[in-house]
């Protein structure tokens, strides 16, 4: 079954700190796989893609297909980062998203 | 305009009546979606369209219509409906790329309360 597991609810930390958000997924193929995040009271919005390796809001994530993870990390983490994070993959047998159930990151001053 | 907007932000409801969302896009996309989120909670995928034909429907039950009258509106018809409906209604549209995914853009929702 396709399913990606973040196992962490909430995540909290000091400005500065580094942050990992772990994501671990399942499914049989070659998978894509995204992070997206949800500031309070703003929109849901893609963060990254795997396969773009781009460092966003200084964000990378790297896929480990033998771990079969995919977590989100930043070295020095600021307080605007706080807001919800979900990692997705998507199934191409069915071109649908699947949302894992997010982690709320609280960066704390 | 490179937005996903979404009428009303809030709408409240009672169990017999019949009220309508509404989505738009004027970014060329000829997929849209509508997800459903209840609070804390991941969104969960009802309904696609791909060049205004309904190409997924997870399994929603009838109170819930979808309509796409054209490339850019998205609309979501409701009737009847329980107070464990109440929800983030979400709109998404995408490129629709043949064999590629694209990126979704996000409305910012519909939050939903039935009584």
């Amino acid at each position: 079954a396709q399913r990606v597991t973040q196992p962490e609810k909430l995540l909290s930390v000091f400005k500065g700190a580094p942050v990992e958000l772990k994501c671990n997924y399942s499914y049989s193929g070659s998978p894509e796989l995204f992070w997206y995040v949800q500031y309070s009271r703003q929109r849901l919005q893609l963060l990254l893609r795997h396969i773009s390796r781009e460092s966003i809001k200084g964000f990378t994530a790297d896929l480990n297909k033998g771990e079969t993870s995919f977590h989100l990390k930043k070295p020095f983490a600021q307080e605007e980062d706080s807001a919800m994070y979900y990692c997705a993959l998507v199934s191409y047998n069915t071109d649908k998203l699947i949302f894992g159930t997010g982690t709320r990151l609280q960066v704390f001053p | 305009d490179t937005e996903v907007t979404q009428t009303p932000k809030h709408l409240v409801m009672g169990m017999t009546n019949k009220k309508s969302l509404k989505c738009e896009q004027h970014m060329g996309h000829r997929a849209m979606y509508w997800y459903k989120q209840k609070a804390k909670k991941p969104p969960e995928l009802m309904f696609v369209y791909s060049y205004e034909k309904l190409s997924i429907n997870e399994s929603v039950p009838s109170r819930f219509s979808p309509e796409c009258p054209n490339s850019s509106l998205l609309n979501l018809h409701l009737h009847a409906l329980q107070p464990e409906d109440s929800a983030l209604y979400l709109c998404a549209s995408s490129q629709a790329s043949l064999g590629v995914w694209d990126e979704q853009y996000f409305g910012p929702g519909t939050r939903l309360t039935v009584t």
